[in-house]
């Protein structure tokens, strides 16, 4: 069963801050959100993970609920590069199943 | 450093046939994952390893095996090649157990066609 609920499709005009978010409601209090985006035919690229702080690298910035129930992706200024499906996964040490990916939300940054 | 490095990148195998697929982590990295990625069910885990032992396995049938080397190479066999194995095979390497407050990278992978 998914763990994760993410929009289907966003669209997000380029130079703008794209917001992606997922729905964890059933997240245990050890497993991390995890943030993958797969451009097409290329391997899924790691972008951030966290388990209840906000975290920011340099691609992005992740937005936890203080429940853990939901989170953002935060891409500050998009670029056409960023067109890609944007995985949420939830996971914690020692499952039995690997990093489970659903369908994603496939993010579309116009010009 | 280098990242995940898979071989071959293209594949055509006949249906019956098996193949053999090879995924070199990245250095220092002791766990190593295999995904298949179809169109119609998206990425699906197939395996785990970590130093050498397989931790975690997928609901794959018994024709899908792995096996990782004490340099942490994997390599992953699909034995009797069925057309609905075509796929893009994805390997990815982690420092620990995948999920494990660790991040897990992946290879550009190697897409399989039976024909």
């Amino acid at each position: 069963d998914a763990k994760t609920t993410q929009p289907t499709s966003m669209d997000c005009a380029e130079g703008r801050a794209a917001n992606l978010p997922c729905n964890h409601s059933t997240i245990s209090g050890n497993e991390y959100v995890y943030w993958y985006r797969q451009i097409h035919s290329q391997g899924p690229q790691y972008i951030i993970h966290g388990l209840k702080n906000n975290e920011t690298n340099e691609m992005a910035s992740l937005i936890i609920t203080e429940d853990r129930k939901s989170s953002t992706l935060i891409l500050p200024h998009a670029t056409l590069r960023d067109t890609a499906v944007y995985y949420c996964i939830v996971r914690g040490g020692g499952g039995a199943d690997g990093l489970t990916f659903g369908k994603g939300t496939h993010l579309i940054i116009q010009p | 450093k280098a990242g995940v490095t898979q071989t071959p990148r293209y594949l055509i195998k006949t249906r019956g046939q098996q193949v053999t697929l090879s995924c070199s982590p990245i250095s220092g990295h002791r766990s190593v994952s295999w995904y298949q990625q179809t169109p119609g069910q998206g990425l699906q885990f197939l395996f785990e390893y970590f130093s050498e032992t397989q931790r975690n396995k997928g609901n794959f049938p018994g024709r899908f095996s792995g096996r990782q080397f004490s340099n942490s190479r994997s390599e992953m066999n699909v034995s009797t090649l069925e057309l609905g194995d075509s796929a893009l095979y994805l390997c990815a390497s982690s420092l620990e157990d995948i999920g494990w407050n660790t991040e897990a990278f992946f290879g550009q992978g190697t897409r399989l066609t039976v024909v």
